[in-house]
């Protein structure tokens, strides 16, 4: 059975902070690994990660894909407390289209 | 990206009674749909998988003549709630994969469903 553990589970930390938030995973046949940001309602899509060691940016934001490690982590420079929202890790195996989700990460930024 | 819309986005009933939940594909055709159902401070657990004019692919332990799907078309897909308890209350949400272009998987904005 697919498996995606996120840590940590929530995290704390005050404006301007950086944050590393992990994500492992154990899937037969990996084919890529997606990142969402999921604030009051359903999530939005941050990245897709699918070549080992290519980062993906988006301002802030960026995501890198370890499938050595069968991991990947997305980190947050100068943390905002908009970026407040729980982190979604999913994996997609190479057949079908269903995702496996991962517990998620909240993380909370404080002023 | 792609706009996937959900109706209602809450709805509030009785014991007993079935409601249903719409998802639209706005700007693109959606052969899969995704229902997803998440308990507060949880991650989203997948129910079904909705395959345009075919029956949907249940996962385990999710009762299929309790949570009834129909994909008609390829921009819409229903989820019907039937005989609806408090235990159902939940955030309900779809999402669709876009298609070959991508393993990407839009989601709607949610709806949640109370049950008194």
């Amino acid at each position: 059975e697919d498996k995606v553990v996120q840590s940590p589970l929530s995290l704390v930390v005050h404006e301007g902070d950086t944050v590393t938030l992990n994500c492992s995973y154990e899937v037969t046949n990996f084919r890529s690994l997606l990142w969402y940001k999921q604030e009051k309602k359903a999530p939005t899509f941050l990245f897709m990660l699918t070549s080992s060691g290519i980062e993906k940016k988006s301002g802030r934001l960026s995501s890198i894909l370890d499938k050595k490690e069968l991991s990947s982590i997305l980190n947050i420079t100068a943390t905002q407390t908009g970026d407040s929202a729980i982190y979604l890790c999913a994996v997609k195996e190479t057949s079908g289209s269903r995702l496996t989700f991962g517990e998620g990460t909240q993380l909370t930024v404080n002023p | 990206g792609a706009v996937v819309s959900q109706h209602p986005s809450w709805v509030i009933c009785k014991s007993g009674t079935s409601v249903k939940i719409e998802c639209r594909s706005l700007d693109f055709q959606a052969t899969t749909m995704f229902w997803y159902r998440q308990f507060p401070k949880q991650s989203l657990m997948l129910m079904a998988t909705s395959n345009e004019g075919s029956k949907a692919t249940y996962e385990q332990g999710v009762e299929k003549d309790k949570f009834l799907i129909n994909h008609a078309s390829l921009t819409l897909s229903t989820l019907t709630v039937t005989s609806a308890h408090p235990e159902d209350s939940s955030f309900y949400i779809c999402s669709a994969h876009v298609g070959a272009r991508t393993d990407t998987q839009y989601f709607g904005p949610g709806t949640r469903l109370t049950v008194l």
